[in-house]
């Protein structure tokens, strides 16, 4: 268990759904990381936030969105699904100091 | 653009011997971190090794040793010993300050018995 919880570990949905993926980040931490792992390819940053306010944003597409709440847990929400947003979605959080971002286990999700 | 290049897509060794996984970055920042992560069958993403840019000695993690070469901008990975539990993808990552990770495209290992 790396303390980092992401619920579900797998979802499948049609094409057009909505979801919503979320994240508990590891005690202390106050820094949400989302990325996007598409079938044998690298991460791709989506969005950061730091103690409920975002951050930083990278190739996040329009119809996805997040938010980190006050109790610091993180929701990514994924709207008007697509067949190409099927993927793996990781969560990750970090804390004072570099010591490696703590991922994780992902959610699976994919659209039919 | 802050960028994290593996040149080599895929690598495989027999059990036991040592390998070494290339990664170059981009960057014209002097203070960074860099990181290898392991990402098993399970997909669990796995912290490695990290190493800070203003260190000039070399990170060590047991079997696992990089070589930071600053000015080359390089930072490459070093598995001695190789074991069969090794099989994964192996994922250099930069980043600088409280910043997202920028990741490489990775590197497929495979280890032989």
């Amino acid at each position: 268990d790396s303390g980092v919880t992401q619920t579900p570990k797998h979802l499948i949905t049609a094409t057009g759904q909505r979801v919503t993926l979320r994240c508990s980040p590891r005690s202390g931490d106050l820094s949400v990381y989302w990325y996007q792992q598409s079938l044998d390819q690298g991460l791709q940053f989506l969005i950061q936030y730091y103690n409920g306010e975002e951050r930083a944003k990278g190739n996040i597409l329009e119809r996805f969105s997040a938010q980190q709440f006050p109790d610091l847990h993180s929701e990514l929400n994924l709207s008007s699904l697509e067949l190409g947003d099927s993927a793996l979605y990781f969560c990750a959080s970090s804390g004072q100091g570099h010591y490696g971002y703590t991922f994780g286990s992902g959610t699976r999700l994919t659209v039919v | 653009a802050q960028t994290v290049t593996q040149s080599q897509p895929e690598m495989s060794v027999q059990e036991a011997e040592t390998v070494t996984l290339s990664c170059t970055y981009d960057t014209s920042e002097s203070n960074y971190y860099l990181f290898w992560y392991k990402q098993p069958p399970s997909r669990q993403m796995i912290l490695v090794i990290r190493q800070e840019a203003y260190k000039q000695q070399n990170a060590t993690e047991n079997r696992f040793s990089v070589n930071f070469q600053k000015a080359a901008k390089s930072f490459s990975l070093k598995i001695s010993d190789s074991q069969l539990g090794d099989t994964a993808m192996y994922f250099c990552a930069f980043t600088q300050g409280a910043q997202k990770l920028v990741f490489g495209q990775g590197t497929r290992l495979t280890i032989n018995p």
